[in-house]
């Protein structure tokens, strides 16, 4: 069965470094999305690409943030200067026609900046 | 804004016991509602969903029904299996328009001992 990967599963960084965290969606699949998980907290929608550019963002998804579809295959999450409350998990998810489409999900990369 | 509430965990169980996790959300429109589920060192995967108003989610045994009246989507299966333990995750996706970031809910644990 398909399923959506992320490399690598646990990135430990200095506050102030850039990190970019890698996913590979589902190939036939034309959505794509990353989320964050604060330990102990809900899980948040950082950004959502379409079409080779980003459809929407949240508040958190700052200046800081970028998104990329490199090449057809990967789909990555780039984190310009890290900062402390960046550590998280951070999933990956695509769905083939979006609205209320399922989204796969990837396991997750662990994000610990120090 | 959207949001979801689930009740607070974690929750353990003994083998064959009768679960509900509760869920209820705040949004406009008709959102379309779903559960997922994340094992242990894996991603979310979607366990059940609902798109409109009495509809009922069925999945691997757990069920849950789609509550406007009380906006609520419930999670219930009448005899649970220590393979259920995971953490569950009450998510909805605003209806109507091309938006289709899931809002989530803290998610709850789930433990079931033999």
């Amino acid at each position: 069965e398909p399923e959506v990967t992320q490399t690598p599963s646990h990135q430990v960084t200095q506050m102030g470094q850039e990190v970019i965290l890698r996913c590979v969606p589902i190939s036939n699949h034309l959505y794509f999305y990353w989320y964050r998980q604060i330990l102990g907290q809900k899980v948040e929608f950082l950004v959502s690409f379409y079409n080779n550019e980003i459809s929407e963002k949240s508040e958190i998804f700052d200046d800081q943030f970028s998104v990329e579809r490199p090449d057809g295959s990967n789909f990555t999450l780039k984190i310009r200067s890290t900062k402390l409350e960046d550590s998280a998990m951070y999933f990956c998810a695509s769905s083939a026609t979006g609205a209320t489409d399922t989204q796969y999900f990837g396991p997750g990369t662990r994000l610990t900046v120090l | 804004g959207n949001s979801v509430t689930q009740m607070e965990g974690p929750v353990t169980l003994s083998e064959e016991a009768f679960l509900t996790i509760n869920c209820t959300y705040t949004a406009t429109g008709y959102p379309s509602l779903f559960w997922y589920v994340q094992y242990p060192g894996e991603g979310l995967q979607l366990l059940l969903k609902a798109t409109k108003a009495d509809d009922k989610g069925s999945n691997k045994g757990f069920e849950a029904t789609y509550r406007k009246e009380t906006t609520s989507f419930h999670l219930e299966k009448g005899s649970v299996q220590v393979s259920d333990s995971a953490v569950y995750f009450c998510a909805l996706i605003q209806n109507p328009g091309a938006n289709s970031k899931l809002t989530f809910g803290k998610g709850i644990t789930l433990s079931v001992r033999p």
